[in-house]
């Protein structure tokens, strides 16, 4: 099984509402990634889980708050969101040892009004 | 100076062509190459990595390195309209995938 999954695969929410992103993999690997992707540009790397602890946080607001319950679930927590945060949010997961090869889900195309 | 540089396009080509894409980096010391194909609203898709200077050959696919001139390209050959999606070098750099900007690439029926 090389799939990545991610759930929903849309999303609205207001600026007051609290969400979550979610993600899954069962390819065994124990690294995994948040990444936000805006309109014809390259995604941009947010935080970076391995063997479930936070190993990289790029900076982001604490408006959006991951965890990693286990060494298959991703989530991400949406809260206190702006429109500008609008955007793809793509999950990745790839070996610890072989992070230069991350395998992507579809995202979850996430609106914020 | 970005660390990579690629054509954003959009690259136009009739079916059946000869496709080249290519991207330049600034960091001597990147070692691995990666080429992924992203669809309309989907997410990236792991195409071909390649840790070294040469080329590497997949199908219809050769991803090449010259690490001397620090410079990647993507050759697609016999180019199919199921080949229309943006290619995106990665390459990996400061614990992360570096990405370049993407080449929107349209193969014409």
């Amino acid at each position: 099984d090389t799939e990545v999954t991610q759930t929903p695969k849309h999303l609205v929410m207001g600026m007051t509402n609290k969400k979550s992103l979610k993600c899954e993999q069962h390819m065994g690997h124990r690294a995994m990634y948040w990444y936000k992707q805006k309109a014809k540009k390259p995604p941009e790397l947010m935080f970076v889980y391995s063997y479930e602890k936070l190993s990289i946080n790029e900076s982001v607001p604490s408006r959006f708050s991951p965890e990693c319950p286990n060494s298959s679930l991703l989530n991400l927590h949406l809260h206190a969101l702006q429109p500008e945060d609008s955007a793809l949010y793509l999950c990745a997961s790839s070996q610890v040892a072989r992070k230069e090869t991350q395998y992507f889900g579809p995202g979850t195309r996430l609106l914020v009004l | 100076q970005k660390e990579v540089e690629q054509d954003p396009g959009p690259l136009s080509v009739p079916e059946g062509a000869i496709v080249s894409l290519n991207c330049t980096y600034s960091n001597s010391a990147f070692q691995y190459f990666m080429w992924y194909r992203q669809y309309s609203r989907k997410g990236p898709e792991l195409l071909m990595y390649t840790y070294s200077s040469g080329n590497k050959e997949d199908g219809r696919f050769t991803a090449q390195v010259d690490k001397s001139s620090k410079y990647i390209s993507l050759f697609i050959r016999d180019s199919q309209p199921s080949d229309s999606a943006t290619y995106l070098c990665a390459i990996w750099g400061a614990q992360k995938l570096v990405f370049g900007q993407g080449t929107r690439l349209t193969i014409n029926p």
